[in-house]
């Protein structure tokens, strides 16, 4: 399978614990992007990395939000001191460096917190 | 700032006919445009895209119409079939920032 995966698929935690997700793009992606969706809107955009560069994150949530693409691979997400309030999907794209920006989802994490 | 609109959050259609999804834009910078289909418990699927400089774009069944004085955009699905049922968002995108619609659940009966 080539597409992009995300790692755990769920994830259950009690309130003000930390977590973190992790994405693998399409392996020969250069771009990756994190979004939130909750129930009833579409995704919304969180931060995007070119390679290992965030040139994209004023939109992350708070300062709770951090991402990383430490090698221009794979990317993790971690929400520090979780709120009910990050109950979503999380989910992460990847598309190519082109004149398009035709961007190809992961299944997504669902956090729920308690 | 919802600077993508999908005014029709559900849509009903009979197998066989057409399903037309709408969607509407604010920014007048956006130059791509997509659809997704999106399944429960899944990512969003890409399924076309038009760019700002075509009026239509279309692939099999599928066909994006793009009105950029009206900064409306449509997508038409013929002959519709169950297997179409599926949440639809379409999306906006400017220089990597890709703006989504809230999304438009069509059902198709058989």
């Amino acid at each position: 399978d080539t597409g992009v995966s995300q790692d755990p698929r769920h994830k259950i935690t009690k309130r003000g614990q930390n977590v973190t997700f992790r994405c693998d793009p399409i392996s020969e992606h250069n771009r990756l992007y994190w979004y939130r969706q909750t129930l009833g809107q579409g995704p919304e955009f969180l931060t995007y990395f070119q390679n290992e560069a965030q040139l994209e994150k004023s939109r992350l949530l708070s300062d709770r939000f951090s991402a990383e693409r430490p090698k221009g691979s794979f990317s993790t997400l971690e929400i520090q001191r979780t709120e009910q309030g990050d109950s979503a999907m999380y989910l992460c794209a990847s598309s190519h460096e082109t004149g398009t920006d035709t961007q190809y989802f992961g299944p997504g994490t669902r956090l729920t917190v308690l | 700032d919802q600077q993508v609109k999908q005014n029709s959050p559900s849509l009903s259609v009979q197998e066989g006919r057409i399903s037309i999804l709408n969607c509407d834009y604010t920014n007048s910078m956006f130059d791509y445009f997509l659809w997704y289909k999106k399944y429960p418990a899944e990512g969003p699927t890409f399924l076309i895209s038009i760019s700002s400089i075509k009026d239509k774009n279309e692939d099999g069944r599928f066909t994006v119409f793009l009105n950029k004085s009206a900064k409306h955009l449509s997508l038409h699905i013929v002959p519709s079939q169950p297997g179409d049922s599926a949440v639809y968002f379409c999306a906006a995108s400017e220089v990597n920032d890709m703006r989504f619609g809230a999304g438009t659940r069509l059902t198709v009966k058989p």
